[in-house]
């Protein structure tokens, strides 16, 4: 089946500075990535998706770019805010179903 | 628009008891719909799917059952509840028209075995 790993683990950031996160998937069928933001005790919320007939992807402050010859593709969070802290996940869609990165936790400094 | 609902949002059970979590969806026809837990501090492990009524797929094998009675109706089971079932229980859906559509999630419930 698809495996996806996500890095780095955890991320600290300083309030105004950029936050990258990293995700390589395994099956090169994937054709939907999602990302998504869980804030503690909450549900994952979709923050951002990009399809494999598309290389990049923004909506304000938040970039997905996608490489499906490498098969990576990555979230890039400019100008942090304290509210951009929590627990980010990636995945990678194949046949219904999705397959999760193991998180990455987003630690903003004010 | 479309809403899904969880309940209970957190339940306390002893460990081999029986459990029954359920999901409904509003604002759609012929869903698929899915179960998913989260270990604290983890990833989220797709534990079932299913893309229509009666339409079953389990990922992970295990004491846990899904079933689904009603087109938007997913119901997560298990006779015999073991302490590793510990965890935080999403329920999801999406629409059926392909594999490429987003997966929206429910509040969660939060089931502690003792």
């Amino acid at each position: 089946g698809e495996n996806v790993e996500q890095h780095p683990s955890t991320l600290s950031v300083q309030e105004g500075d950029s936050a990258v996160i990293k995700c390589t998937y395994s099956d090169s069928a994937s054709n939907y990535f999602p990302w998504y933001k869980q804030e503690l005790g909450k549900r994952p919320q979709l923050i951002i998706d990009i399809r494999s007939n598309v290389g990049e992807k923004k909506d304000q402050r938040i970039a997905v770019t996608l490489n499906k010859t490498a098969k990576h593709f990555s979230l890039h969070i400019t100008e942090t805010q304290p509210e951009d802290s929590a627990v980010y996940f990636c995945a990678a869609s194949k046949d219904y179903k999705l397959s999760f990165g193991a998180g990455t936790t987003v630690t903003v400094r004010a | 628009s479309q809403t899904i609902h969880q309940w209970p949002a957190t339940l306390v059970q002893p460990v081999g008891s029986p459990l029954s979590l359920e999901c409904t969806v509003e604002g759609t026809s012929n869903p698929n719909l899915y179960w998913y837990r989260q270990a604290a501090g983890r990833g989220l492990q797709l534990l079932f799917y299913s893309v229509g009524i009666g339409q079953i797929s389990s990922e992970v094998p295990q004491n846990l059952s899904a079933s689904r009675p009603q087109d938007r109706q997913f119901i997560l089971s298990s006779k015999k509840l073991l302490l590793s079932d510990s965890g935080f229980y999403l329920c999801a859906w999406t629409r059926a028209a392909g594999s490429n559509q987003p997966q929206h999630f429910g509040d969660g419930t939060r089931l502690s075995i003792l």
